[in-house]
């Protein structure tokens, strides 16, 4: 049974670029959850999602940032004209079923901007 | 701001002795508690989880919960070296769509 994916696991982008970020969930995992990570920081929420659904997005910044997760296909967050501060690690994690269902991580995309 | 705190150490425990890891939040809405380990580079990893008060044990991890203070912990008996990583505590908010994370404690474990 495979885990949570992601791809790519490292992606350089120059500022003003965009950046695409893909995460397909565990087999039999309809919900998905996206997270950032700076450097020596803890993890930060950004969005949920269930299948065409965007559920809570409150972490994720107004501008630049937008996710989704059609109804056939992997997750995608897409940060469009990227700056130095976006630099980090993004992690995807999926669950089962939702309200405070176990959350199982991919292994990480990180994102550097030059 | 709802929040989770952890003491983000480090924690230094000799190999075999019990290591003792302490998380507090601020939303006394709560319903569903984590731990997870995350190695330096990785992603974290699922430990345990917690849904009622008082003590859950699995293997050498003991997850205990405390709602009315708002406290959870996790001790680890007979720790090893590569019990040595970041411990990340979290916590789902009252609508338990949302899981805030702690800043994680570093933890040691000497050989």
């Amino acid at each position: 049974n495979a885990g949570v994916m992601q791809n790519p696991r490292h992606l350089v982008r120059r500022r003003g670029q965009e950046a695409r970020l893909r995460c397909s969930p565990m087999k039999g995992h309809s919900h998905v959850y996206w997270y950032r990570q700076l450097p020596e920081e803890g993890l930060k929420f950004m969005v949920y999602l269930q299948k065409e659904n965007i559920i809570d997005e409150s972490g994720m910044p107004k501008e630049r940032f937008s996710a989704e997760f059609p109804k056939e296909g992997p997750s995608i967050l897409r940060i469009q004209q990227v700056v130095r501060g976006d630099s980090a690690a993004y992690f995807c994690a999926s669950s089962p079923g939702d309200r405070g269902d176990e959350q199982y991580f991919g292994p990480g995309t990180r994102l550097t901007v030059t | 701001q709802k929040e989770v705190e952890q003491n983000s150490g480090p924690l230094s425990v000799p190999e075999g002795a019990i290591a003792s890891l302490n998380c507090t939040y601020s939303d006394r809405g709560s319903q569903s508690f984590f731990w997870y380990r995350q190695y330096s580079g990785k992603s974290p990893e699922l430990i345990m989880s917690i849904y009622s008060n008082g003590d859950k044990e699995d293997g050498r991890f003991t997850a205990q919960l405390n709602k009315a203070s708002q406290y959870v912990s996790l001790l680890i008996r007979d720790s090893q070296p590569s019990d040595s990583a970041t411990y990340l505590c979290a916590v789902t908010d009252t609508g338990g769509f949302k899981t805030i994370f702690g800043a994680g404690t570093r933890l040691f474990v000497k050989a």
